[in-house]
């Protein structure tokens, strides 16, 4: 079955020091991958995504994802974490032509970073 | 600007009472879909449209109907509203259905049924 996980509910990170938010991802063929954010009430904005090629994705607001084919990951990093960086974090897989090229989620980490 | 605008963004209704939520995108996408978000839950989608008079079931389809009858609208439709659709629904679009587009996202509407 074709799943997402993102095996954490909830990261706490000081402002400045690195953070990660980790995804694993289960999926026949070719893995398209998505990070999105959401703000307290407000929409999920697209933050980056691997399609192909490289393995290091750079998206907004200085994110980045490192794409792992043989650990089935997806994670999402920044260098040095903002309080504005605060919100809730989505992970999601394109599922293939089988399956209607739904978007599978994951249930969401919660983000605080602390000042 | 190129978005997707859901209307309303906070509904307050009663059990039985029918209601739509309207979408529109103005990026000329053929692709459509509709999410409902619940705590711990995720994201869970209810119905997408590949193109115009094409729509098919997601995961949770049930007391959920939609129409696709031109390019940039996509209303969802709850017929008899009960208070387990309380809940935060989302349009989505993309510009096809292929793998690497991105999805964009409205707002969100806020739909309380008591």
């Amino acid at each position: 079955a074709q799943s997402v996980a993102q095996p954490e509910d909830q990261v706490n990170v000081a402002e400045g020091n690195p953070l990660t938010v980790k995804c694993t991802y289960s999926v026949s063929g070719n893995p398209y991958l998505f990070w999105y954010v959401q703000y307290p009430n407000r929409g999920l904005q697209f933050l980056l995504k691997y399609i192909t090629g490289d393995n290091l994705v750079k998206g907004s607001y200085g994110f980045e994802a490192e794409f792992n084919k043989s650990q089935t990951s997806f994670h999402l990093k920044k260098p040095s974490a903002l309080v504005s960086d605060s919100a809730l974090y989505f992970c999601a897989v394109r599922a293939g032509m089988d399956s209607n090229y739904q978007l599978i989620w994951g249930a969401g980490t919660k983000l605080i970073i602390k000042p | 600007e190129a978005q997707v605008t859901q209307n309303p963004r906070y509904l307050i209704t009663v059990t039985g009472k029918k209601l739509t939520v309207t979408c529109s995108q103005n990026m000329n996408h053929e692709y459509m879909s509709w999410y409902r978000q619940d705590p711990g839950l995720g994201l869970r989608q209810i119905y997408y449209s590949m193109n115009v008079e094409v729509t098919d079931k997601g995961d949770v389809p049930e007391g959920y109907k939609v129409s696709r009858k031109e390019k940039r609208n996509f209303p969802l439709i709850l017929e008899s509203p009960s208070p387990n659709q309380t809940s935060l629904y989302f349009c989505a679009s993309s510009l096809t259905v292929h793998s690497g587009n991105t999805i964009y996202f409205g707002e969100g509407s806020w739909l309380t049924v008591v």
